[in-house]
Parts: structure tokens; sequence; C-alpha cells
């Protein structure tokens, strides 16, 4: 079984301020973790992805994310976020042999003027 | 990349009617296919796993006679909502998956709303 936790579900920003939205899961097997970003009345759209490798993902739009093993996180960042990043945000975890994901509750970045 | 469509995108209906949705995947062929149900505010909540040619995969507590779900070729996979209530109004995501990936990682489509009156 795995779980994923996202810490906030509300995180209010200044325009061109950082912005950190937080993502622990816990799952008995290896995974591969995702970011998604939801636009109301749209689907998902991938942000970035953890397959292996450099625990630093760079994704789109200038985000970035960490993985740590050691306190399973994938803490999604970005520098500097602009009004048109307001949108809701998930988590996610698939295990490796698996088809199935399971999301967190999702974040709602809004970034004011 | 991997591109899933809905159709249709929104759909208004009576209760006690039938709605079909329908996903696709068009330039890949999708294996395995998710429907997922969203309500407002609310995070994905997996309803059903379709594989290409065999039966759906229904998590617990999904009607599976109300939730019908066809997987008949690679590309299309339908979800037939039967005798709709107001309670089953809500955001429906597909998403897929095809066999040749090593990542899993699931291709969304952009989602159908349903209201039922």
């Amino acid at each position: 079984a795995q779980s994923v936790t996202q810490l906030d579900s509300q995180v209010p920003v200044f325009e061109e301020a950082p912005v950190e939205l937080r993502c622990n899961y816990s799952s008995s097997v290896s995974v591969y973790l995702f970011w998604y970003v939801q636009y109301p009345n749209q689907g998902l759209q991938l942000l970035l992805k953890y397959l292996s490798g450099s625990t630093l993902v760079k994704g789109i739009n200038g985000f970035e994310a960490e993985f740590n093993k050691s306190q399973t996180s994938f803490h999604l960042r970005k520098p500097s976020v602009h009004i048109s990043d307001t949108a809701e945000y998930f988590c996610a975890v698939t295990e490796r042999n698996a088809g199935k994901s399971t999301f967190g509750d999702g974040t709602t970045l809004t970034v004011k003027p | 990349g991997a591109v899933v469509s809905q159709h249709p995108s929104w759909v208004i209906c009576k209760s006690g009617t039938s709605v079909k949705i329908e996903c696709r995947s068009l330039d890949f062929q999708a294996t395995t296919m998710f429907w997922y149900r969203q309500f407002p505010k609310q995070s994905l909540m997996l309803m059903a796993t379709s594989n290409e040619g065999s039966k759906a995969t229904y998590e617990q507590g999904v009607e599976k006679d109300k939730f019908l779900i066809n997987h008949a070729s690679l590309t299309l996979s339908t979800l037939t909502v039967t005798s709709a209530h107001p309670e089953d109004s809500s955001f429906y995501i597909c998403s897929a998956t095809s066999e040749g990936q090593v990542t899993n990682e699931q291709f969304f489509g952009p989602g159908t709303r349903l209201t039922v009156l």
C-alpha cells in the first residue's frame, strides 16, 4: 500500500516570490514520483517526474523538485512565481511494477499581484 | 508527446438517463486506461482500471453495474454512467499508459464535466 500527503492544502504567495509545495509519501516498494498541475475544468498536466538518478528534477514552467529518500519527500519548488501559476497541484506516486497511481489531496497555489 | 482526448468535454442530462464518455489515445496504443472521478476541490479518486480486451477492475465501493467500462481497442475506452442521478454529477478524468513505457507514467485526458439534473 502507498499513500501521499500534501502538507499544505492552500499556499498563497505574492508574484515573483519563491514557493515550495510539500509532499511526503509512504510505500513498501520502490516508486516513481510525479507532480501534476491542474487548471480549472481541465485535466492534469505533468510538471515533472522522478524515476531514478539525480535527486533534483527539473520540469516545465521553471518548476523543480527534490527527491529525498530518507525523508520520503518530494517537494516542489519554484524560485519566482507568476500569476499564471495559480492552479491546483497534485503529487502522485506509482509503484514501479504496477500501473496504479496514488494522488495526494492537492495544494491550491494562489499567486497574488 | 502522448495525447489523450475525452468526449464530450461536458454533458448535461436528466436523471435516469445513461451517459457515455469516450477516452481516446490519439498517438499511442493504450494497453491500460484508468478512470477517475473528481469532486470540486478534491483529489482524483480512482474508479477503475481497464486493460484492452479484458474486464475492468473496479476499486472498492465503485458500483460496476452503474459505471460500465469498456476497453475494446488499444485506443478507446468508454465509461457509461447508467441511470444517472444528481449525485453522479462530477468531473470524470481518464488516463492511459502504454505497454512500452517503463515508467508507468499516465497521460491524462482533459476531463468530462457531467451534470445530472
